[in-house]
């Protein structure tokens, strides 16, 4: 079975700081993807970075970043310079590279941008 | 301008009403999805269709039931629910139903609240 696991619930950062938000997942499958999601108020879930597990390179999206340890089963978010916009929940999401239907998500990291 | 829409936005029915959760997407995809949102719990899908046939069914109660009449629109008709049905479902669309992660993104709608009595 397919597993990602989330750990803090609930995290916070001062404007402008930098924050990690932890991920591990379980599959014995050596190709898949790997997501971080956004989930704003609106509540519509919306793609913050995508990581490739075939791919050492670890993905990066201008203020945002990722740090995949493949070996570890670990795929962290790096928010650099927070603004009160990435005020959200934060998903972590995980599917097969090929005849995939699904994504497998984590429950949730709810950050919060200090002013 | 989401690109995938969401009706109603909240829905509070009784365990007897029929109700209906409608979405439409504008992007032009061959896949769509529903998922159920429920607090401290992980996103799970409900249904997948692929060109408006039903390809995935994960184990979801009969008082559900997708419709897809053509690849721009889904529904999921609710009969009977029970206050445990209480969640946020979202719908989603993607180009293709294979091969989701690999440059083929899901779009997420901002979801139905629905709330059973």
């Amino acid at each position: 079975a397919q597993t990602v696991t989330q750990s803090q619930p609930e995290m916070s950062v001062q404007e402008a700081e930098t924050v990690t938000l932890s991920c591990t997942y379980d599959t014995s499958e050596n190709n898949y993807y790997l997501f971080w999601y956004k989930q704003p108020p609106s509540r519509q879930m919306i793609l913050v970075i995508r990581q490739e597990a075939y791919k050492q390179q670890n993905a990066t999206e201008n203020r945002f970043s990722v740090n995949f340890q493949k070996a570890a089963k670990s795929f962290s978010l790096k928010i650099s310079d927070s603004q009160l916009g990435d005020t959200a929940m934060y998903f972590c999401a995980f599917t097969f590279r090929t005849g995939a239907n699904n994504l497998f998500f984590g429950t949730g990291t709810r950050l919060t941008v200090i002013p | 301008e989401t690109g995938v829409t969401q009706t109603p936005r909240h829905l509070v029915m009784g365990m007897t009403n029929k109700k209906s959760l409608k979405c439409e997407q504008h992007l032009g995809h061959n896949a769509m999805y529903w998922y159920k949102q429920s607090a401290k719990k992980p996103l799970e899908l409900m249904f997948v269709y692929s060109l408006e046939e039903r390809v995935e069914n994960n184990s979801v109660p009969s008082r559900f039931s997708p419709e897809c009449p053509n690849s721009s629109h889904l529904f999921l008709h609710l009969h009977t629910l029970q206050p445990e049905d209480s969640a946020l479902y979202l719908c989603a669309s993607s180009q293709m139903i294979v091969a989701v992660g690999s440059g083929n993104t899901i779009y997420f709608g901002e979801g139905s609240w629905l709330t059973v009595v």
